[in-house]
């Protein structure tokens, strides 16, 4: 079945730190790619998606690209800061489970002032 | 616009005792989902709809009921509640672009 392999957390970082969050996944067909994005007691809000391969997805300085060839999306973002506190979580849908979004385990990121 | 409400915030359940978390969404979507959020494991899906009068077993339903009487609505039903439910549940709809929004979550705690 499809499934979404993040890396662990947590990280750690220092503002303006590079960010970098692996995302692989694994579909039999031609799924849609998100990365959706925690603040504390608070509900996931999407960040960015990507719909087809060697699509990029970008959103408040954050960036994934779509690559079907090594079935990755992973999540970059040149200058961290500290608001960018947060669980940050890759996900699929739209493969031929139709509406049904795969999530994986998240990945906690703390930014140091 | 209110987006995905879900009420209560919090619970406390003793073991045995059942209780209904209610979901409601204004955005027209028609698939709408439950997911429980238990440390190190992500998300996983409990139950699914794809319309009104539609629902469908996710990766784990056990010990959860759910209904769809209309659109707007999609409560989850906890039918004697064990210490093993204690978990934040999240309830979602999709647009037709398979973007999910969230509400903002019940935590749940059974003793």
């Amino acid at each position: 079945g499809n499934s979404v392999t993040q890396m662990e957390g947590p990280v750690t970082l220092s503002e303006e730190a590079f960010l970098t969050i692996n995302c692989t996944y694994t579909a039999t067909g031609y799924p849609s790619l998100f990365w959706y994005v925690q603040y504390p007691g608070e509900g996931l809000q999407l960040l960015l998606k990507a719909t087809k391969a060697d699509d990029k997805g970008s959103n408040k300085g954050f960036e994934a690209t779509y690559r079907k060839e090594t079935t990755s999306f992973h999540l970059e973002k040149g200058s961290v800061q500290v608001s960018d506190s947060a669980v940050y979580f890759c996900a699929l849908s739209g493969d031929t489970g139709g509406f049904k979004t795969i999530f994986g385990a998240g990945t906690r990121l703390f930014v140091k002032a | 616009n209110a987006g995905v409400t879900q009420t209560p915030k919090f619970q406390v359940l003793k073991t045995g005792q059942s209780m209904t978390l209610q979901c409601a969404q204004d955005m027209n979507h028609e698939y709408m989902s439950w997911y429980r959020q238990d440390p190190g494991m992500g998300l996983r899906l409990i139950h699914y709809s794809v319309g009104a009068g539609i629902t469908d077993q996710g990766e784990v339903p056990n010990g959860y009921n759910v209904s769809r009487s209309t659109t707007e609505d999609f409560p989850l039903r906890l039918l004697s509640a064990a210490p093993s439910q204690t978990s934040v549940y999240f309830c979602a709809s999709m647009s037709a672009i398979s973007e999910a929004f969230f509400g903002q979550g019940t935590r749940l705690t059974v003793v």
